[in-house]
């Protein structure tokens, strides 16, 4: 079965500092992978969306940045966090071109408090 | 006007009562349509997806109304165990992969 990881659970980190949340995907090849945001009281934001090794689409100006490095590996940075990067940020993934369903499964979640 | 738009809430409703949500989308070419539960502080898990005919899950109805570009999820005989995040999801069109979701309807059930 496929599982989806993502760490760390809660950070809290002054403004300025730089920023590293991880997500693998097991079970599974060549997924679709999503960083979403979801700050306080409004809906998830998708940030980055990938359909395969090197390739990151950025849906939102912003000081993160996103990789993946292998194919089911995904990486959001930043080098200098902002108090707006506060959020619950929530890693996804969904089967690759030719098996979507429109499903997304989400990892458990990435609580970032930028002080 | 948002992609996705869903009444906040709270909705506050007593045990064993039927509910029912709306959520509006603005992109009328919008290709599938979905459900999804959250948690307090947890993520968003699938729920059900919403066909063009309707489609029911147990307590659970979901229907589309392309003509007006809703779709509406009602819930009968509710538990305490729906206490939660009601969240509205749209595909835009087949081929892309990208979810745009509704900031969500919270829902509270009262013992």
């Amino acid at each position: 079965s496929q599982t989806i990881h993502q760490w760390p659970a809660t950070l809290v980190q002054p403004v300025g500092s730089p920023l590293s949340l991880e997500c693998t995907v097991e079970g599974t090849s060549n997924p679709n992978l999503y960083w979403y945001r979801q700050a306080a009281g409004r809906g998830l934001q998708l940030l980055f969306y990938s359909v395969g090794i090197g390739q990151i689409s950025s849906e939102v100006p912003q000081n993160l940045s996103a990789s993946r490095p292998q194919d089911r590996q995904f990486i959001l940075s930043s080098k200098k966090l902002l108090l707006s990067d506060s959020g619950f940020y929530l890693c996804a993934w969904s089967p690759g071109a030719g098996r979507v369903t429109g499903e997304l499964f989400f990892g458990e979640g990435s609580r970032l408090t930028v002080l | 006007r948002k992609e996705v738009e869903q009444d906040p809430g709270p909705f506050n409703v007593p045990e064993g009562a039927t509910v029912a949500f709306n959520c509006t989308y603005s992109n009328s070419a919008s290709q599938s349509f979905f459900w999804y539960r959250q948690d307090c502080r947890k993520e968003p898990k699938l729920l059900m997806s919403v066909y063009s005919s309707g489609n029911e899950d147990g307590r659970f109805t979901a229907q589309l109304n392309r003509a007006s570009q809703y779709i509406s999820l009602l819930i009968r005989d509710s538990k305490l165990s729906d206490s939660a995040t009601y969240l509205c999801v749209v595909r835009p069109n087949f081929g892309n992969e990208k979810l745009t979701f509704g900031t969500g309807t919270r829902l509270t059930i009262i013992p």
